[in-house]
């Protein structure tokens, strides 16, 4: 299975809104609202921030938000923070019972 | 608080078999609805899906590795293991282990990760 395809990196000024997106196909992230997205600092495990496509954990900013059009899936971070830069992968179930992540998205902070 | 711990040799030879422990704390592994999954991070590079178990011991792994994986659970230690055959130095890789919600790529838990090196 191929990794789900995202920009290898985005940025943008504090307070800004940045979009990270995931293109799958129809036997994942098309085919599917099963899709994750993680956050993951230097050195550190990664941290769930969306799933079921547009759902929050608890204690994850609602600045952080999910959508989905067809195959692919996007992360929207309003109110750019210095704290979130960080690697983001998308993640999603498949039509083959597996999972499959994306192949993540360094975002700066300017 | 769910935590997990992963353990086992931080290196291995190449040709040898990978053995990797997950223990859980502050929840029981057979609590249902939960599987229980390993995951790879390749250095510098992005993470790999390797497969996960459901408490009942239904396993489901990536097909690119379903051939030398070996996913099994232990509920009276609350631990489940990986093992994964005939690796190579391009299984060099930071291994977590993480607990999903459903079986959809809900990884809400997650252990902090353990380096293994493949080298002779």
């Amino acid at each position: 299975q191929s990794a789900l395809t995202q920009p290898a990196s985005v940025s943008g000024s504090p307070g800004q809104s940045s979009t990270i997106s995931c293109t799958g196909s129809s036997s994942d992230v098309g085919g599917y609202n099963y899709v994750s997205w993680y956050q993951q600092h230097p050195g550190k495990a990664p941290k769930l921030m969306i799933y079921d496509v547009t759902n929050r954990p608890s204690g994850v900013s609602n600045r952080f938000s999910g959508s989905k059009s067809g195959n692919t899936a996007s992360l929207t971070i309003s109110g750019l923070q210095a704290e979130d830069e960080a690697d983001y992968f998308c993640s999603s179930y498949t039509s083959s019972s597996t999972l499959v992540f994306g192949e993540g998205t360094r975002l700066t902070v300017l | 608080q769910v935590q997990l711990q992963e353990s086992g040799p931080g290196l291995v030879k190449p040709s040898q078999t990978l053995s990797l422990t997950c223990t859980v704390s502050g929840g029981s592994i057979s609590s249902g609805g939960y599987y229980w999954s390993w995951i790879r991070q390749l250095p510098g590079k992005g993470l790999e899906w390797i497969g996960y178990i459901y408490y009942r011991g239904s396993t489901y792994y990536n097909p690119s590795l379903k051939s030398r994986v070996t996913i099994s659970v232990d509920t009276s230690k609350n631990q489940f293991s990986l093992k994964l055959s005939s690796v190579t130095a391009a299984d060099t890789a930071v291994y977590y282990c993480a607990r999903d919600l459903g079986g959809w790529g809900d990884f809400e838990y997650w252990g902090q990760g353990t380096l293994v090196i493949v080298s002779s």
